[in-house]
């Protein structure tokens, strides 16, 4: 495997379900992040974590629980979501999680659909 | 607010011809980053192409150039001689320390 992983590709969930998405990047970065993408709104920064710490957290639903055990790989915890939720979830990862040259890797995404 | 900005929210080319996507963007930093990305339907977002704000020369990346002004904040994507392969959407966004902000993006279209 190359570059940045995502598992599952997609994804359809009720409300009342617990899901997990799966993201693993294989290119020795220290930086990962989850990203949520919706119909018609830009792409929306999620989580930041660097080094297995969490360093940012934009205002994110407490549905949504992240994971980072390692820096090779991240985890997006789903509990009890919202039909709005349905999105395209992109992980990425970089070298370092600061920097204004650093280039950020994307994974293909996990479609999500919540009925 | 809005720091990146992509006014065209379509665009068509012609196979072999060049385009040129647009993006400006807002910041009173001196020190960032600026970067396009292609996504295809596919989903997943492609890295073509970097700026640092310090940079004197514009970034070329095979049939990829940025056409970056400062002064105008403005950091121009061009395509040169397209492809139908390039028929995708293509997002300009700004890296100022953390903080990475995407503009709404351009849907490009390739015609044969």
């Amino acid at each position: 495997e190359t570059g940045v992983t995502q598992t599952p590709r997609h994804l359809v969930m009720g409300m009342t379900n617990k899901k997990s998405l799966k993201c693993e990047q294989h290119l020795g970065h220290n930086a990962m992040y989850w990203y949520k993408q919706s119909a018609k709104k830009p792409l929306e920064l999620m989580f930041v974590y660097s080094l297995e710490e969490r360093v940012e957290n934009n205002s994110v639903p407490s549905r949504f629980s992240p994971e980072c055990p390692n820096s090779s790989h991240l985890f997006l915890h789903l509990h009890t979501l919202q039909p709005e939720d349905s999105a395209l979830y992109l992980c990425a990862s970089s070298q370092d999680a600061r920097g204004d040259q650093e280039t950020q890797y994307f994974g293909p995404g996990t479609r999500l659909l919540v009925l | 607010a809005q720091k990146i900005t992509q006014t065209q929210p379509g665009m068509f080319v012609q196979e072999k011809e060049a385009v040129t996507l647009d993006c400006t963007y807002d910041t009173s930093d001196q020190s960032y980053g600026l970067f396009w990305y292609k996504q295809p339907s596919s989903g997943e977002m492609i890295f073509l192409i970097y700026q640092g704000s310090y940079d004197e020369q514009n970034a070329t990346e095979g049939r990829y150039s940025l056409n970056f002004q400062k002064a105008r904040k403005s950091a121009n994507l061009v395509i040169s001689a397209s492809q139908l392969g390039d028929s995708a959407m293509y997002f300009c966004a700004m890296r100022e320390g953390r903080d990475m902000r995407f503009g709404a993006g351009t849907r490009l279209t390739v015609k044969p």
